[in-house]
């Protein structure tokens, strides 16, 4: 069964900083470019960047460049997003899917930013 | 960036009737290699996102063929042809040809 499992989420304060995780399993991670989309409350889906199978290219949304980070291990199935320089405007549901269209998603991880 | 605009945004419809969202992109999603790459998602409430048609018109496993897609070049449509109460929820279409990614506003479906 494919299975993607975020976590790290929780409650910040402005300008502080979060790292993301996502467990992957059930599929060869290390053949599937991934990605981290977000949802604010009560909002629509936002894509926040994609990293390839091999971590050679590497997008950013413009509202995260220079603050977040995508990463990953192959060697442990995993996906991350190292957020700096938090502001509320990332209070969102994030959920991290693999694919170029992404075909597989997680239950999402909620980052609340907040003094 | 490409810019998606789906209509409506909110579709009352009644049970076993027809329904059709329309998903406009800014510039064409045929990439250079051929290929279109929009994605339809649907969303029901409390859950995550889950992917019912990819390439325009593909529907992926398990998704039952009252759904399809259909179109090329900017215009879209995502087509249930008999609704269930199982298809509440939030629709979005999505392209994977440009970056950024963008997705559409997402259109609600309900029963009347």
């Amino acid at each position: 069964e494919i299975q993607l499992v975020e976590s790290g989420g929780g409650l910040v304060k402005p300008g502080g900083s979060l790292r993301l995780s996502c467990a992957a399993s059930g599929f060869t991670f290390s053949s599937y470019s991934m990605n981290w989309v977000r949802q604010a409350p009560g909002k629509g889906l936002e894509w926040v960047s994609s990293i390839s199978s091999s971590s050679s290219t590497i997008y950013y949304a413009d509202s995260v460049k220079g603050r977040f980070t995508i990463s990953r291990d192959n060697a442990k199935n995993s996906l991350y997003l190292q957020m700096n320089s938090l502001r509320a405007e990332d209070t969102a549901v994030y959920y991290c899917a693999a694919g170029g269209n992404p075909g597989y998603w997680g239950q999402g991880t909620l980052v609340t930013v907040s003094s | 960036d490409v810019v998606m605009t789906q209509s409506p945004l909110s579709l009352p419809v009644t049970l076993g009737q027809p329904a059709s969202i329309s998903c406009r992109s800014s510039q064409s999603l045929v990439h250079s290699d051929g290929n279109t790459y929009l994605n339809w998602f649907q969303q029901r409430p409390g859950q995550s996102p889950r992917r019912l048609i990819y390439r325009a018109s593909n529907r992926d496993s398990g998704v039952p063929d009252r759904f399809s897609g259909s179109g090329s070049g900017t215009d879209f449509t995502l087509k249930i042809s008999r609704v269930e109460a199982e298809d509440v929820g939030v629709y979005y279409c999505m392209q994977a040809t440009h970056w950024p990614r963008t997705f559409g506003q997402g259109t609600k479906v309900e029963i009347k």
